[in-house]
């Protein structure tokens, strides 16, 4: 059965830093890595898809990398902003169905 | 405008009670889902469906039943037989692109008990 840890659980900084999120899961044999984000109280909204055959992926200050073999992936957030404060997810695809496991998230907060 | 709906958005049941949360999409996606989140947990999968009337059961089906009728619509019941029925419900949807399947949310119902 998967298992997907996030670390760290919670996550203060000051704007401007830039930051590195971890994700790790037990089952390797995967199809693709989402990245999401959810605000409070709020459905989540799909930020990356990492496939298996890909390293990287990215989309504006993000940056999503995949090693498959270890069984991690790293969001990284460049130049954070308040508005980037959120719960980060991470979902790895695995098996037939469809189905994504889901971390516990990282709670980010950034401050002025 | 596409996307998934989901209602009502915050439900108030009595101990007991059977109640039912909505989730339509306009998306065309064949396949959905129900999760459950609980405060300082990730989010756990109860049910999903790839294609009209067939359904099968998540990680924590117990307590709760669905129906897949129609493909835009996939209502979740929570019976009085869930223990602890109290949580942030969610739907989604996936499509496959290009042998890729990516899931979409919708914004959620939260559940209290009485």
């Amino acid at each position: 059965k998967q298992e997907v840890t996030q670390i760290p659980a919670a996550l203060s900084v000051p704007e401007g830093e830039n930051l590195v999120l971890n994700c790790s899961f037990t089952d390797s044999a995967i199809y693709n890595l989402q990245w999401f984000r959810q605000d409070p109280g709020k459905g989540l909204t799909s930020l990356l898809l990492i496939q298996s055959s890909q390293r990287e992926q990215t989309s504006g200050r993000l940056n999503a990398s995949l090693d498959k073999s270890s069984g991690r992936s790293t969001l990284y957030i460049a130049a954070s902003q308040p508005g980037d404060s959120a719960t980060y997810l991470c979902a790895p695809h695995t098996g037939g169905g469809n189905k994504l496991t889901f971390g516990t998230g990282t709670q980010l907060k950034v401050e002025l | 405008d596409g996307g998934i709906t989901q209602s009502p958005k915050y439900l108030f049941r009595k101990e007991g009670q059977n109640v039912t949360l909505s989730c339509e999409q306009n998306l065309n996606h064949d396949a959905m889902y129900w999760y459950r989140q609980d405060p300082g947990q990730g989010l756990r999968l109860i049910y999903y469906s790839q294609i009209v009337n067939d359904f099968q059961k998540g990680d924590i089906a117990e307590g709760y039943s669905v129906s897949r009728e129609k493909k835009e619509s996939f209502p979740l019941t929570v019976t009085s037989a869930q223990k602890n029925p109290t949580a942030f419900y969610l739907c989604a949807s996936s499509m496959v692109a290009g042998g890729v399947v990516t899931q979409y949310f919708g914004p959620g119902t939260r559940l209290t008990v009485l």
